[in-house]
């Protein structure tokens, strides 16, 4: 079966600027999350979709990031105003079924530098 | 709640043995194993659900305690490929939460 796609690779945007990153889950996986790990650190969950409502978005900084999973597929995350500390790989993942014994699938990430 | 993952670091030579340990302070649904080589995206392991589970797969193998609060993941006889960091993710109600991660570095 096909992976977690991500695009872009790379980004590199100066502070203050905004910024897109997109990801398509494995077909059939209802739920999908979007992580940021920081170099040499774990991922930290941004935020976790069910098909397309928002089932945690507790560690979502909302006054600058947001995201969206539009008809339960396809989900864009976005930066606006992206600040230094942003810099970091930003990782989706999809699974299914929600909480059971199958682990994630991650994409290959969007590493993001802001300069 | 982040889980508290140790060593930070450890360095083998092939055919040594590891114990990497993951503990939280709440009883957990879950335990996922991941293992990250660098610039690649983490790879899934294994999963434990129940208390007192152990699961392997060839030589990587781990353990669930009975509380469901602590977790361990076993290489054995350590082969170059298993370099990379290792990451324990702890799954309380809807939320996989990652620790800091464990570095493995395997040298021949």
């Amino acid at each position: 079966e096909a992976g977690v796609a991500q695009s872009p690779r790379y980004k590199i945007i100066e502070k203050r600027q905004s910024v897109a990153f997109w990801c398509n889950p494995i077909s059939g996986h209802a739920t999908l999350y979007w992580y940021q790990q920081i170099l040499g650190q774990g991922p930290k969950l941004l935020i976790q979709f069910q098909n397309n409502g928002v089932v945690d978005d507790s560690q979502l900084p909302k006054d600058r990031f947001s995201a969206e999973r539009l008809k339960g597929v396809d989900s864009t995350l976005k930066i606006q105003p992206a600040k230094l500390e942003d810099s970091a790989v930003y990782l989706c993942a999809s699974r299914t079924p929600f909480q059971s014994n199958y682990g994630y699938t991650f994409g290959s990430g969007t590493r993001l530098t802001v300069v | 709640q982040q889980p508290v993952q140790s060593p930070q670091a450890v360095i083998l030579r092939e055919g040594e043995d590891a114990v990497i340990n993951c503990s939280s302070s709440k009883a957990l649904y879950s335990v996922h194993w991941y293992r990250q080589k660098h610039g690649e995206a983490p790879v899934f392991l294994m999963i434990l659900l129940k208390g007192g589970e152990q699961k392997g797969h060839e030589k990587i193998s781990a353990s669930f305690n009975e509380k469901k609060q602590q977790s361990s993941l076993y290489l054995t006889a350590s082969q170059l490929s298993y370099s990379g960091t290792y990451f324990c993710g702890t799954e309380i109600g809807y939320k996989l939460s990652f620790g800091a991660g464990t570095t493995v570095t395997v040298r021949a």
